[in-house]
């Protein structure tokens, strides 16, 4: 089964409307931890934003915002007031303390955004 | 300016040969890594290093080496045995293994067959 699951093969938005990347995660641990990074066409990867399992306030980082719903293990980005320049792929990831990946990072296949003029 | 430098940027392999690719950081960071991603997937785990003189497989170890015999360096090598290396090769490191800290990365390195 897979870990992280991202259902969004690729999303299109109007530059300044906001975007909601959907990610679900799959674990037995009760401490963990969810990432979200952006990888441009150059292919570096940019990390954005961390949820913690025990962080009770949903993360913020200026126009990056997750959505986490524990019982639903689902941590979703949220992009506000979208730019030309967030036009990339958007991979989320998770920590197991405990689970079998030895506390590494476990990736998502990723969501293309394309951001429209 | 701080970070991770990986080098060369595009490398290419003839058959049988063995090629290594570069990975240098200074962040000052315990643990490095190195992931394989394929066009349109994820990235997979090859090997992870926790502390100089150290390293683990990950999910795909297969067909590839490493060394840590520096804090500031983890080269990997695609050896021959690796039927398949096409793919694109990103290097990271985080301050320790584990824990809420992000992992940082380089900027990869591309590898073809010739």
């Amino acid at each position: 089964a897979q870990k992280i699951t991202q259902t969004q093969p690729g999303m299109f938005v109007q530059e300044k409307e906001a975007v909601t990347l959907d990610c679900t995660y799959d674990t037995s641990d009760q401490s963990y931890g969810l990432f979200w990074y952006k990888q441009p066409s150059s292919g570096e990867m940019i990390f954005l934003i961390y949820q913690g399992s025990y962080d009770e306030q949903n993360a913020t980082e200026g126009r990056y915002s997750l959505n986490f719903q524990k019982a639903r293990k689902s941590a979703n980005l949220v992009i506000s007031a979208s730019q030309l320049g967030d036009s990339a792929m958007y991979f989320c990831a998770m920590r197991e303390v405990y689970g079998g990946s030895q506390g590494n990072l476990i990736f998502g296949k990723g969501t293309k955004l394309s951001v429209k003029p | 300016d701080g970070g991770i430098t990986q080098s060369p940027k595009y490398l290419f392999r003839k058959e049988g040969q063995n090629v290594t690719l570069s990975c240098e950081q200074n962040l000052n960071h315990d643990a490095m890594y190195w992931y394989r991603q394929d066009p349109g997937q994820g990235l997979r785990l090859i090997y992870y290093s926790q502390i100089v003189n150290d390293f683990q497989k990950g999910d795909i170890a297969e067909g590839y080496s490493v060394s840590r015999e520096k804090k500031e360096s983890f080269p990997l090598t695609v050896t021959s045995a690796q039927k398949n290396p096409t793919a694109f090769y990103l290097c990271a490191s985080s301050m320790v293994a584990g824990g809420n800290q992000p992992q940082h990365f380089g900027d990869g390195t591309r590898l073809s067959i010739l």
